[in-house]
């Protein structure tokens, strides 16, 4: 069974600070996506990452993935308030259709 | 704005009641698929549906019962529920069934839903 582990669950931080939040999961997979949820809201897909060493970046986040160590990373970089928000990460079960969410990082950004 | 589009947003209903939540895109998205989510928690996954036909059923009590009428609707039908089953639903879509298309899933705002 694919589990996916965020890290940590939750963040508070300061703006202007650096930041990375870790997503790990279990088995073997080559699709891994990053979403943002706003209290209340829907989820907003913020990048797709399909292959090892993938990096991409829009604004003020970076998102990576290493399959060989079964990991991504989310690096915020000069945090702003309007970055609050809960992160989840997602992994895609190999050979299926089935996306595991991770718990969610639930990220505070203070002025 | 999302371009997938779920009514209604809440919903208040008693455990004896029948109702359904519906789900659109025009995205041209042949994969549709339910999510519950409780507060706090990650979205888990319901059904899928494939080219309009159930895929994928993660042992959901047969008081939520899915449709596809067509690629661009889905709907969830809804009897008998408890209180436990309060939450947000959340319809997404996407381009093709995920293991053949790397596109990310695109998701409604979702309904609240709560029962009484």
């Amino acid at each position: 069974e694919l589990k996916v582990e965020q890290n940590p669950l939750f963040l508070s931080m300061q703006e202007g600070k650096n930041y990375t939040i870790y997503c790990n999961y279990s088995t073997t997979s080559d699709r891994l996506y990053w979403y943002r949820q706003d209290p209340g809201k829907s989820l907003e897909s913020l990048f797709v990452l399909l292959s090892n060493g993938a990096v991409k970046q829009e604004g003020r986040l970076m998102a990576s993935l290493d399959t060989k160590a079964r990991l991504s990373t989310l690096h915020i970089t000069a945090a702003v308030h309007d970055l609050s928000a809960t992160y989840f990460c997602a992994v895609l079960i190999q050979g299926a259709q089935k996306l595991v969410f991770g718990q969610g990082t639930r990220l505070t950004i203070n002025p | 704005d999302t371009e997938v589009t779920q009514t209604p947003k809440h919903l208040v209903m008693g455990m004896t009641n029948k109702k359904s939540l519906k789900c659109e895109q025009h995205m041209g998205h042949r994969a549709m698929y339910w999510y519950k989510q409780k507060a706090k928690k990650p979205p888990e996954l319901m059904f899928v549906y494939s080219y309009e036909k159930l895929s994928i059923n993660e042992s959901v009590p047969s008081r939520f019962s899915p449709e596809c009428p067509n690629s661009s609707l889905l709907n969830l039908h809804l009897h008998a529920l408890q209180p436990e089953d309060s939450a947000l639903y959340l319809c997404a879509s996407s381009q093709d069934p995920p293991a053949a298309q790397p596109g990310a899933q695109h998701f409604g705002d979702g309904t609240r839903l709560s029962i009484l």
